[in-house]
């Protein structure tokens, strides 16, 4: 069964200044990968996945996240963040069992 | 057009009542998953449903958990005797019977269960 590891349970940074959520992923079988972002008491919402074909995926809200198959990672980043980028984000695997994993999320704090 | 609608948005219950709570898929997906996730700590799988039928509920406590997806009307998630441990945001997800992969999964917007 696949499983996901989000290396960091909060980050704090500057407003304008670049961040990189990391997420590392195991499976024994080709996934696809979801980065997955909720603002405060809302649900999720999708910011992109990789499915398959170019390794680096832009999402939505100027984000953009890099498939490495060898290190197993998907992390997650965007060069100049907003105070509006304040939420939790989840990293998501899904194979081919119709089924999707989530990591237990990372804080993003932005500070002006 | 409707997205993946849950009810209450929030419930509050005493120690030892039953909790339902409810989801309706977008309109044109047959596959329903519920999560569970407690204050501090990400999603929880708990159960993975399609109509009439449970195809995973690995993730579901073995007691006083059931979840049901009928052929008619919404997919219901019961907690029989809660207990302040089942304090937390149940989220409600729904997918096409032949697109989940490639469009992942569309997210309610949740029940807050508070036992007091």
């Amino acid at each position: 069964a696949q499983s996901v590891t989000q290396l960091d349970s909060q980050v704090p940074v500057f407003e304008e200044a670049p961040v990189e959520l990391r997420c590392n992923y195991s499976s024994s079988v080709s996934v696809y990968l979801f980065w997955y972002v909720q603002y405060p008491n809302q649900g999720l919402q999708l910011l992109l996945k990789y499915l398959s074909g170019s390794t680096l995926v832009k999402g939505i809200n100027g984000f953009e996240a890099e498939f490495n198959k060898s290190q197993t990672s998907f992390h997650l980043r965007k060069p100049s963040v907003h105070i509006s980028d304040t939420a939790e984000y989840f990293c998501a695997v899904s194979d081919f069992q119709n089924d999707m994993r989530f990591g237990a999320g990372t804080r993003l704090t932005v500070k002006p | 057009n409707a997205g993946v609608m849950q009810n209450p948005r929030h419930l509050v219950r005493r120690r030892g009542q039953e909790a339902r709570l409810r989801c309706s898929p977008m309109k044109g997906h047959s596959h329903v998953y519920w999560y569970r996730q407690l204050p501090e700590e990400g999603l929880k799988f708990m159960v993975y449903l399609q109509k009439e039928n449970i195809i995973d509920e690995s993730g579901m406590p073995k007691e006083r958990f059931s979840a049901e997806f009928p052929k008619e009307g919404p997919s219901i998630l019961r907690i029989q005797q809660v207990v302040r441990g089942d304090s937390a945001a149940y989220f409600c997800a729904s997918s096409p019977q032949d697109r989940t992969i490639s469009y992942g999964y569309t997210f309610g917007s949740g029940t807050r269960l508070t036992v007091v």
